[in-house]
């Protein structure tokens, strides 16, 4: 089956660690996007990437690190950084060519600072 | 700043009502509106997308744009309990580049009364 696959689907992190999201996708889309959704809130974009080994900033990336090394794989470091990581992280993924391509998104991990 | 606009609700409509989503965007350049259904604890999934002024009508569903007024809005007609959902809209903005991100409004939840 095509799709989007995250992991774990909960994560437990103590303060001062540095915690990794896994996101893989065999969709063979360029573009992978990372977003947080806090309760109550929309999604708010981390990083994004459109090309192996290339990646920008979105609007809140402090605290946050991404590599693109393959193109199925987009994984999230969560630094000690991060003051407030409780949230809900999302992985999406595109195809680049076409403008009115949907973002299909992985099922989420939930992470919760002990 | 870009911003797009829903209220958060709940809003509430009985079955087999017709529900309205609305949403305002802030950024007169914007191209394409999506409108994405999430189910609690889960991830967004695509309901439609549209991009052209005027209707766009799939099943139960339809999408009005109007960009004069910066406009997107989501009828949902025989509303049913299972559409009970938060639902978010999301807008492309041009982020310059040929870069593409999507913006999210922070959702409206909506409650299917039986």
């Amino acid at each position: 089956d095509g799709g989007i696959t995250q992991s774990p689907k909960y994560l437990f992190r103590k303060e001062g660690q540095n915690v990794t999201l896994s996101c893989e996708q065999n969709l063979n889309h360029d573009a992978m996007y990372w977003y947080r959704q806090d309760p109550g809130q929309g999604l708010r974009l981390i990083y994004y990437s459109q090309i192996v080994n290339d990646f920008q900033k979105g609007d809140i990336a402090e605290g946050y690190s991404v590599s693109r090394e393959k193109k199925e794989s987009f994984p999230l470091t969560v630094t000690s950084a991060q003051k407030n990581p409780t949230a809900f992280y999302l992985c999406a993924s595109r195809e680049l060519a076409g403008i009115y391509n949907e973002q299909f998104f992985g099922p989420g991990t939930r992470l919760t600072v002990l | 700043q870009k911003e797009v606009e829903q209220n958060s609700g709940p809003l509430s409509v009985p079955e087999g009502a017709i529900a309205s989503l609305n949403c305002t965007y802030s950024d007169r350049g914007s191209q394409s509106f999506f409108w994405y259904r999430q189910y609690s604890g889960k991830s967004p999934e695509l309901i439609m997308f549209i991009y052209s002024n005027g209707d766009k009508e799939d099943g139960r569903f339809t999408a009005q744009l109007n960009k004069a007024s910066q406009y997107v809005s989501l009828l949902i007609r025989d509303s049913q309990p299972s559409d009970s959902a938060t639902y978010l809209c999301a807008v492309k903005m041009d982020s310059g580049a040929g870069s593409y991100q999507l913006t999210f409004g922070k959702g409206t939840k909506l409650s299917v009364i039986p």
